[in-house]
């Protein structure tokens, strides 16, 4: 079965980066997109931004973009997602998640599977 | 960015009966060339990642008891639990994927 398995636990520096690895097994990596969402304690869900494999070409919120950089490895199945500059408000779980495509590199639709999640804390 | 929101806030409901959420977009998320509606449910429980329900407003993801429902389309959507279930106390939130950013409704948390 389709399996998603997420880098452990990060404390981090302000000012600091972090990168968050995704693992897939179970399926095409290639035939999907992966995404990034994050979770600041007890609030809700907020994408980052998107990757699908095959084009290696990222979309990002803009309210990240320059801060965040998400790649693929396809000869490893492995995403990765890096945040720069970190602040306080950047402590959240962050879920990769498979993301349903189309055919073209602009098509990305709901997410499928999920991370287990991986807690970056932000803290000084 | 395309706004969502999402009704009630919280709701209490009896097992066996019936709970509605509502979702609403700040503008439509139908695309008519394939006529879907651009919009995913996920339920999530504490301590766990989302899981998708519903996808293109109404499709069941496989695996999805029958008892949730997906409805609507434009701008106004509803997720529909027929006969509520003790493992169905979650937080449930409607997601759209018409354009970026994906934004996801704030949540509505189910309770017995």
């Amino acid at each position: 079965q389709v399996q998603l398995v997420q880098s452990g636990a990060e404390v981090k520096k302000p000012g600091s980066s972090v990168r968050v690895s995704c693992k897939a097994s179970g399926g095409t990596f290639n035939s999907y997109a992966i995404s990034w969402v994050r979770q600041a304690p007890g609030q809700g869900l907020e994408w980052m931004g998107g990757v699908i494999p095959i084009f290696g070409t990222p979309s990002y919120a803009q309210k990240l973009q320059g801060r965040v950089t998400i790649t693929a490895d396809e000869s490893t199945s492995t995403a990765y997602m890096e945040l720069s500059s970190l602040r306080s408000e950047d402590t959240a779980v962050y879920y990769c998640a498979r993301t349903v495509r189309g055919l073209s590199a602009a098509s990305l639709y709901y997410f499928d599977y999920w991370g287990q999640g991986t807690l970056v804390t932000v803290s000084s | 960015d395309i706004v969502m929101t999402q009704s009630p806030d919280s709701l209490a409901v009896s097992l066996g009966e019936r709970a509605t959420i509502n979702c609403k977009s700040s503008q439509s998320v139908f695309y008519s060339p394939n006529n879907k509606n651009y919009l995913a449910w996920y339920q999530q429980k504490p301590g766990q990642p989302p899981k998708l329900l519903i996808y293109w407003a109404s499709t069941r993801e496989s695996g999805v008891p029958d008892r949730f429902s997906g409805s609507g389309s434009g701008t106004d959507f509803t997720l529909t639990i027929s006969s509520l279930q003790a493992e169905d106390v979650a937080l449930y939130y409607c997601q759209q994927y018409y354009s970026r950013p994906f934004t996801f409704g704030p949540g509505t948390k189910v309770d017995i």
